[in-house]
C-alpha cells in the first residue's frame, strides 16, 4: 500500500535561511504521482508542483526547488532564502497510477515557522 | 474565476445529530474530494466523487455518505454524529480524475461535535 512519511512534524528557521522539508514515499507501482501542498493558517490547501515517476529532473520555481530522486524513494522540498510568508504546514502527497487511480495519500505534514 | 466554496465555515453540533456539508467546486471541474483533517490521524480521504458517480471511496464507516449532483456541487453527510467525528473537512476540486489532477481545495467546515 502507499505511504508517505514526512518525519519531520516542526521546523522552525530564521528569515532568509535555507530550509529542506524530508518526503520519503513507499509504493508498488511503477507509475505514480507525487506532490507538495501548501496549507497557510487560512486552512485551503495550495498546490505547489506535481511530478510523476518517470521525471526525475529537478524542478525549481524562483526560491522552491524540488529533489526527486527515485533511488532513495524521497521527493525533497527547499526553500531557499525563507520569508515570513513561507509559514504553513507542508505536505507530500502520492498518488498511484498502475492500481486504479488511486486516491491522493498525504504525508502528515511538516509544521514550517520562519522568524523575523 | 471563484475557487472551490465550502458552506458552512464552522459548525458546532452534539453527539448523535448528523450534519450536511456543502462544496461548489471551480466552474469547469467534474471531480470532487472530500478529506477529513485532525491533529493525530492528518488528511485522510473520505471520498471522490466524478460526473455525480462516487469514484473512490476511504476507510470511513456508513455514517459518512456523499452525492454529487448534475451542476458537480457536492455534499457529504455524518449522521450519528461522534466526538471523533471533530474535525477539519476539506472538499477539493479538480478537471478530471483527482489522482492525477492538482487538486483546488476549499478553506474547510470545522467541525465540532460536543
Amino acid at each position: 500500500a502507499q505511504k508517505v512519511t514526512q518525519a519531520q512534524t516542526e521546523i522552525s528557521v530564521v528569515e532568509k535561511e535555507d530550509v529542506t522539508l524530508d518526503c520519503v514515499y513507499e509504493t508498488r507501482d511503477t507509475t505514480y504521482y507525487l506532490f507538495w501542498y501548501k496549507q497557510p493558517p487560512s486552512g485551503e490547501l495550495v498546490f505547489l508542483i506535481r511530478r510523476n515517476s518517470f521525471d526525475e529532473q529537478n524542478e525549481i520555481s524562483g526560491r522552491y526547488s524540488w529533489n526527486f530522486q527515485k533511488s532513495t524513494s524521497s521527493f525533497n522540498f527547499t526553500i531557499t532564502a525563507s520569508q515570513v510568508v513561507d509559514s504553513a504546514v507542508y505536505f507530500c502527497a502520492l498518488s498511484e497510477k498502475n492500481s486504479g487511480n488511486t486516491p491522493l495519500v498525504f504525508g502528515k505534514g511538516t509544521r514550517l515557522s520562519v522568524i523575523a | 474565476k471563484a475557487g472551490v466554496t465550502q458552506t458552512p465555515r464552522y459548525l458546532i453540533k452534539t453527539r448523535g445529530q448528523q450534519v450536511t456539508l456543502s462544496c461548489s467546486p471551480i466552474s469547469g471541474h467534474r471531480s470532487v474530494s472530500w478529506y477529513q483533517q485532525t491533529p493525530g490521524q492528518g488528511l485522510q480521504f473520505l471520498f471522490e466523487y466524478f460526473s455525480e458517480t462516487q469514484r473512490n471511496k476511504g476507510n470511513f464507516p456508513g455514517r459518512f455518505s456523499g452525492r454529487q449532483f448534475s451542476n458537480s456541487r457536492s455534499e457529504m453527510n455524518v449522521s450519528t454524529l461522534e466526538l471523533g467525528d471533530s474535525a477539519l473537512y476539506l472538499c477539493a476540486s479538480s478537471r478530471d480524475t483527482a489522482s492525477n489532477e492538482k487538486l483546488f481545495f476549499g478553506s474547510g467546515t470545522q467541525l465540532s461535535v460536543l
